[in-house]
């Protein structure tokens, strides 16, 4: 298995311009999640999906925009990137069952910087 | 709601010396923790987890976390520290249903001087 793979590493991009981050996953896991990691704060929510067609909003949504068509791949869509975006973004699936087989896998991140 | 705090954001320790990396949270449910590690350039991997049972769980690297509900805690210890457990630990709580809305501190550095 790939795990959670996510493309690309590495991104700039101007003010203004749009973009998409890729994740994939090949665990047939129903969850799926956006975070992002700014230095000192943690990783915070963006977006989740707790299966095919059914998206929700974290605790930083604004400016985001996702989607979930099939149960492998969630992207997440950057409207018009704005300076304030500048973060390392991180992908990450779990399995929906018990409680304990619920752990999560990140993926290895996109860095993204907007100019 | 839910939250977590690591109050340091950075510990340094000398090679084969003991460490503890704090965490405490606060919930209004009962909770699963978790400790992450992220090593640098990569993404976050499970360290260890209290779903239930005994108060103390393991890692497979020697690492373990003692689970205190009355100081809702979660410290992270290790008797004896590598320059290889160099990275950045964050403590994270779920919730026991539904979504796993997880919440992450703001993590702690683990700097190991050799």
């Amino acid at each position: 298995n790939a795990g959670v793979t996510q493309t690309p590493k590495f991104q700039v991009l101007k003010t203004g311009q749009s973009m998409t981050l890729q994740c994939a996953q090949d665990m047939n896991h129903e969850y799926m999640s956006w975070y992002r990691q700014d230095p000192g704060m943690g990783l915070r929510l963006i977006h989740y999906s707790v299966g095919a067609g059914i998206t929700d909003q974290g605790e930083v949504p604004n400016g985001y925009n996702v989607s979930r068509s099939t149960t492998e791949d969630f992207p997440l869509r950057l409207l018009s990137a704005a300076p304030s975006q500048t973060s390392v973004y991180f992908c990450a699936s779990s399995h929906k069952g018990l409680a304990g087989d619920r752990e999560q896998y990140f993926g290895p991140g996109t860095r993204l910087t907007v100019t | 709601a839910q939250s977590v705090t690591q109050l340091d954001s950075q510990v340094p320790v000398f090679e084969e010396a003991p460490v503890e990396l704090r965490c405490n949270y606060s919930s209004s449910v009962s909770v699963y923790l978790f400790w992450y590690v992220q090593y640098p350039n990569q993404g976050l991997q499970l360290l260890l987890k209290y779903l239930s049972g005994s108060t103390l769980v393991e890692s497979i690297n020697g690492f373990e976390a003692e689970f205190n509900k009355s100081q809702t805690s979660f410290h992270l210890r290790k008797p004896s520290v590598h320059i290889s457990d160099t990275a950045e630990y964050f403590c994270a709580v779920r919730g026991p249903w539904g979504y796993q809305k997880v919440t992450f501190g703001t993590g702690t550095k683990l700097q190991v001087i050799p």
